[in-house]
């Protein structure tokens, strides 16, 4: 069965760091994967989606960036961070691309920039 | 732009009743998706049910069903014989022939024991 695992489950990182959280899907093969923030007290927000290997496709301009260097990994980074993107970060995949295909979730990342 | 409307920010019911969670959408798509998740306090999104839209037919998976009128746009979720385990946000989201779900802001139902 395909599992989706992303790190560190929890962050705390001073304004002006860097920042990666990682996510790994197995069990499939060139799934399309995704990144989601959730700021408190709010529905998701796609952030990056990704369709194969170093293609990126971003959602929404803003202090973060993703790469996809292998089939089945998903990074997102930030070279310096601002308080406003603390929140909890959600990496997803689904099989193929396409409206019936159910995009399934990792376990999230929390991330407070102080 | 796909919009999905949650008016319910808060619901409440006893354990053993049923509970109906409201959800609207815009699209003038005619072919899409429409999903129920389940955040638990664990913050992990749980898939609950799926529509797909060109289905007349509610979708059921056990003791969550849907009501599903595409004239209207409207995505309810029926969850019958809640139980404690139900309680957690529910998020609606709308998924079309484009990548990504676009989601509504989520209901918190609270369920009395």
């Amino acid at each position: 069965s395909q599992t989706i695992h992303q790190w560190p489950a929890t962050l705390v990182q001073p304004v002006g760091s860097p920042l990666s959280l990682e996510c790994t899907v197995e069990g499939t093969s060139n799934p399309n994967l995704y990144w989601y923030r959730q700021a408190a007290g709010r529905g998701l927000q796609l952030l990056f989606y990704s369709v194969g290997i170093g293609q990126i496709s971003s959602e929404v301009p803003q202090n973060l960036s993703a790469s996809r260097p292998q089939d089945r990994q998903f990074i997102l980074s930030s070279k310096k961070l601002l308080l406003s993107d603390s929140g909890f970060y959600l990496c997803a995949w689904s099989v193929l691309k396409g409206a019936g295909n159910t995009i399934y979730f990792g376990e999230g990342s929390w991330l407070t920039v102080v | 732009a796909q919009t999905v409307t949650q008016s319910q920010p808060e619901m409440s019911v006893q354990e053993a009743e049923t509970v109906t969670l409201s959800c609207t959408y815009d699209t003038s798509e005619s072919d899409y998706y429409l999903f129920w998740y389940k955040q638990p306090p664990s913050r992990q999104m749980i898939l609950v049910i799926r529509q797909e839209a060109y289905k007349q037919q509610n979708a059921t998976e056990n003791r969550f069903s849907v009501n599903f009128q595409k004239a209207a746009k409207s995505f309810s979720l029926k969850i019958s014989d809640s139980q404690l385990g139900d309680a957690a946000m529910y998020f609606c989201a709308y998924r079309s022939a484009a990548d990504g779900l676009t989601f509504g802001k989520g209901t918190h139902l609270i369920i009395q024991p």
